[in-house]
């Protein structure tokens, strides 16, 4: 049974440029949620997508976008990338009708601007 | 807002003594509380949840009490090895869709 998984595991990108991070959720869950990392920091929540929606959302400017596909998979887009994105981005997964609440996270994508 | 507090923020032990690791929560209506294990660049892993209902939750050598009325959780690593140097976050579900928010983290090390 596979696990979360998330691509890239590591990318460099320039200041003001676009990146594209993606995850696929564990088998059988339906809802995914996105967190940022920082160094030395928990996570912080920056979005969760249900059937290809947008429920909720952290305190992230609209550089932030995300996007989930009827696989269930999900995208998270960040645009004019400024020094400070620098981070771990983690995906993490869930199923929306199992009552538990328990969240399975991803290896995460270290994401470096310069 | 809900708050969490993990205290301290590192710790050191020698192998075979006992971990005593704390979270502290402002807020007391949460959903349930998550205990995570993260090693160093790598991603988080699940090692205990305890539903709002229940007061502690046990797997193998690490236990982990909940007293919501206080606003607090301890995770108890019995027999403490150097594999199990890695930082540890508490994280509180504050809606029924799972969102989480997160302590910073107590890194641990065990030395041999």
């Amino acid at each position: 049974d596979a696990g979360v998984t998330q691509s890239p595991t590591h990318l460099i990108k320039t200041r003001g440029q676009q990146v594209t991070l993606r995850c696929s959720p564990k088998s059988g869950h339906d809802t995914v949620s996105w967190y940022q990392q920082a160094l030395g920091q928990g996570p912080q929540f920056i979005f969760q997508y249900y059937e290809e929606e947008e429920r909720q959302r952290g305190n992230f400017p609209d550089r932030f976008s995300g996007h989930q596909f009827p696989n269930y998979s999900s995208e998270l887009n960040v645009n004019a990338l400024l020094l400070g994105d620098s981070a771990l981005y983690l995906c993490a997964s869930s199923f929306r009708d199992r009552k538990t609440g328990e969240l399975f996270f991803g290896e995460g994508s270290r994401l470096t601007v310069l | 807002k809900q708050e969490v507090t993990q205290i301290p923020a590192a710790l050191s032990v020698p192998e075979g003594e006992n971990l005593v690791l704390n979270c502290s929560f402002t807020d007391s209506a949460i959903y349930n509380l998550q205990w995570f294990r993260q090693d160093p660049g790598k991603g988080l892993t699940s090692l205990l949840l305890i539903q709002s209902s229940q007061r502690e939750q046990t797997s193998g050598r690490l236990n982990a009490s909940l007293d919501k009325s206080s606003g607090r959780s301890t995770l108890y690593i019995a027999a403490s090895q150097p594999g199990d140097s890695a930082t540890y976050l508490c994280a509180v579900c504050i809606d029924s869709w799972g969102k989480l928010q997160f302590g910073a983290g107590t890194q641990v090390v065990v030395t041999p």
